[in-house]
């Protein structure tokens, strides 16, 4: 399989703990997105990744939200002292480079369950 | 308003009729549209990508875009009990940069 893939699948947490969430894009795709959704909602755009630099940040991501994509190939996104509110589907998105394109394909997400 | 909007449904079709899905978009700047399938407790799924005004047209999907309008649609020809999901409109604003903005999404119903 060359889809995006996430991992863990499913987190629960206690509020207060730290959590790590790892992405690996499509191989051939240099940009790298996270998301986050909530029921009833759309996904809501949190960071944005070309190659390894971290190009555009969403004024959701707050400062307990870290995200990093080291060698430009998988990306980890950690929340610090998690709250409730945190709860969420994170997903990841992955597409080529094309100015002209801004196709974007999920993974499976990992949600998150803060209790 | 909002950037993106979109009916929350439910829309009821019978199985084997059109079902027409629609969102708005805000912002003329907007260049790209793209609509997303979603199951329940599944990831959005990219089904249909559109940058002219006019009709684009694959297997049993149209998606119609009027940006005169800041308008687009989709079409879904012989609708299928495994169409009954979440439809997920999705606009590139520029002063987004690359981030797509979504709208809430209309829930499908196909009734066998």
């Amino acid at each position: 399989d060359t889809g995006v893939s996430q991992d863990p699948r499913h987190k629960i947490t206690k509020r207060g703990q730290n959590v790590t969430f790892r992405c690996d894009p499509i191989s051939e795709h240099n940009r790298l997105y996270w998301y986050r959704q909530t029921l009833g909602q759309g996904p809501e755009f949190l960071t944005y990744f070309q190659n390894e630099a971290q190009l555009e940040k969403s004024r959701l991501l707050s400062d307990r939200f870290s995200a990093e994509r080291p060698k430009g190939s998988f990306s980890t996104l950690e929340i610090q002292r998690t709250e409730q509110g945190d709860s969420a589907m994170y997903l990841c998105a992955s597409s080529p480079e094309d100015r002209l394109s801004y196709e974007q394909y999920f993974g499976p997400g990992t949600r998150l369950t803060v209790t | 308003q909002k950037e993106v909007e979109q009916n929350s449904g439910p829309l009821s079709v019978p199985e084997g009729a059109i079902a027409s899905l629609n969102c708005t978009y805000s912002d003329r700047g907007s260049q790209s549209f793209f609509w997303y399938r979603q199951y329940s407790g599944k990831s959005p799924e990219l089904i249909m990508s559109i940058y002219s005004n006019g009709d684009k047209e694959d297997g049993r999907f149209t998606a119609q875009l009027n940006k005169a309008s800041q308008y687009v649609s989709l079409l879904i020809r012989d609708s299928q009990p495994s169409d009954s999901a979440t439809y997920l409109c999705a606009v590139n604003i520029p002063q987004a940069g690359t981030a797509l903005i979504f709208g809430k999404g209309t829930t499908l119903s196909v009734s066998s």
